[in-house]
């Protein structure tokens, strides 16, 4: 089947400027992660939610960062008054189960701010 | 706290075994990942083991956990070109949601 998505894979933007990021999990499954890579480093985890909530947010890094899935299905995080700082690999991931269950990932969405 | 720490760098012939190494932190119960990304890719889940086995193997691979020294290997048995990427070692707690990566270890092969 299907594995999870991600739109746009490729987001150029300037600074100061608001983006929204899309992830479509596998169909089926109730949890779902966003991950954020910087260059040459591994994925850093920044939120889980399971069907609809956000269980887990403590990995957002400041108030600029928001994420929602209101049919606890596709989610979408949003990122105001982009910076610099925040380009980066955005990953997206969706396990079958809540906690205890292995994560699949999506191909990511490349996020440049200039 | 939570860190997971893996060498930079791995250069191999094609043909020969792979082994790739990981240190994680104490937990009595977690599950440990080994995730594969080449470039422009997402995260390709590998394997997993827990912490109450020893070893497990599939295929090519063979994923060695030494508890007392909190130590993950990855072995890839007859390495190829298409094994060239990126490998993570992840770390979860048993009831946790969220992984831990290492930074990565870059598999490179020659032919």
């Amino acid at each position: 089947g299907a594995g999870v998505s991600q739109t746009p894979s490729n987001k150029v933007t300037e600074k100061g400027k608001y983006v929204e990021l899309r992830c479509d999990p596998i169909s089926g499954h109730t949890a779902l992660y966003w991950y954020r890579q910087s260059l040459g480093q591994g994925p850093e985890f920044l939120i889980y939610f399971q069907g609809t909530g956000a269980a887990d947010d403590s990995g957002l890094p400041n108030d600029r960062f928001f994420a929602v899935r209101p049919e606890g299905s596709v989610s979408t995080l949003k990122i105001q008054r982009t910076e610099r700082g925040d380009s980066a690999v955005y990953l997206c991931a969706s396990s079958l189960l809540a906690e205890g269950d292995t994560q699949y990932f999506g191909p990511g969405t490349r996020l440049t701010v200039l | 706290g939570e860190d997971v720490e893996q060498s930079l760098f791995l250069s191999v012939r094609e043909g020969d075994s792979s082994v790739i190494n990981c240190t994680y932190t104490d937990s009595s119960s977690t599950y440990l990942y080994w995730y594969k990304q080449e470039p422009g890719a997402g995260l390709q889940l590998l394997t997993y083991i827990f912490s109450n086995m020893d070893m497990k193997q599939d295929q090519r691979l063979t994923v060695l956990l030494n508890k007392k020294d909190k130590h993950l290997s990855l072995r890839i048995a007859d390495t190829q070109t298409g094994d060239s990427a990126i490998y993570f070692c992840a770390q979860r707690w048993e009831y946790g949601n969220k992984l831990v990566f290492g930074a990565g270890t870059i598999l490179r092969v020659k032919s």
